[in-house]
């Protein structure tokens, strides 16, 4: 399984909207509505942010959506803040009981 | 609270063994699918392994498989796993992650623990 492509970085400034995208195949982000999405701050554990291609669990911000249109998958985050400042990765189900992720995108909010 | 709480790391020579524990507490340990995710010094997040609620189950990524074995015991709530013939390219943080699909339908890496160091190098 290769890794899902994402950017390396993104930037933005506040109060703007960004996107991140995930690139799959196929056999993984194509077949399956089963992307999901982590924040992750430096020295810190990552935390789901969007899981099943579009939904928030509880206490995410609408700030945060997930969207996916063939292989390809996308997170948008809206009103950018500072805090969002952090590497976001996706994931999918590759079939055959594994999942694969994506090799992360830094976002820098200018 | 719910929480995922790793050990078991630390420095290994190449060739050599570890056994990481991670201890799950505030949920019903038994009912939730459990993987172990890892991350490179710099690097992104790679899936290592998956076992299912009662261990019947168990899967492992390519770069792994043969050499790594996941386990778990529900009476305990520990995740467990046992790392073999190590490599450099093995030397990761290693998370312990819940995946809450066979407790409420949702497929997600829900919770995470704070994760565990394995440097390998002689």
């Amino acid at each position: 399984q290769s890794a899902l492509t994402q950017p390396a970085s993104v930037s933005g400034s506040p109060g703007q909207s960004i996107t991140i995208s995930c690139t799959g195949t196929s056999s993984d982000v194509g077949s399956y509505n089963l992307v999901s999405w982590y924040q992750q701050h430096p020295g810190k554990a990552p935390k789901l942010i969007i899981y099943e291609g579009s939904k928030r669990p509880s206490g995410i911000s609408n700030r945060f959506s997930g969207s996916k249109s063939g292989n390809t998958a996308s997170l948008t985050l809206s009103g950018l803040q500072t805090e969002d400042e952090a590497d976001y990765y996706c994931c999918s189900y590759g079939g055959s009981s594994s999942w694969v992720f994506g090799g992360g995108t830094k976002l820098t909010v200018l | 609270e719910v929480q995922l709480v790793e050990s078991g790391g630390g420095l290994v020579q190449p060739g050599g063994s570890l056994r990481l524990s991670c201890a799950a507490s505030g949920f019903t340990f038994s009912i939730y699918w459990m993987h172990w995710v890892r991350q490179a010094p710099g690097k992104g997040l790679v899936w290592v392994s998956r076992i299912n609620t009662d261990g019947s189950s168990t899967s492992y990524a390519d770069s792994v498989k043969g050499r790594f074995t996941i386990s778990r015991d529900n009476n305990k709530n520990t995740l467990y796993l046992q790392m073999k013939s190590l490599r450099a390219e093995d030397t990761a943080v290693y998370y312990c992650v819940r995946d809450p699909r066979t407790a409420t339908g949702d497929d997600a890496f829900d919770v995470w623990g704070q994760g565990t160091m394995v440097p390998v190098s002689s």
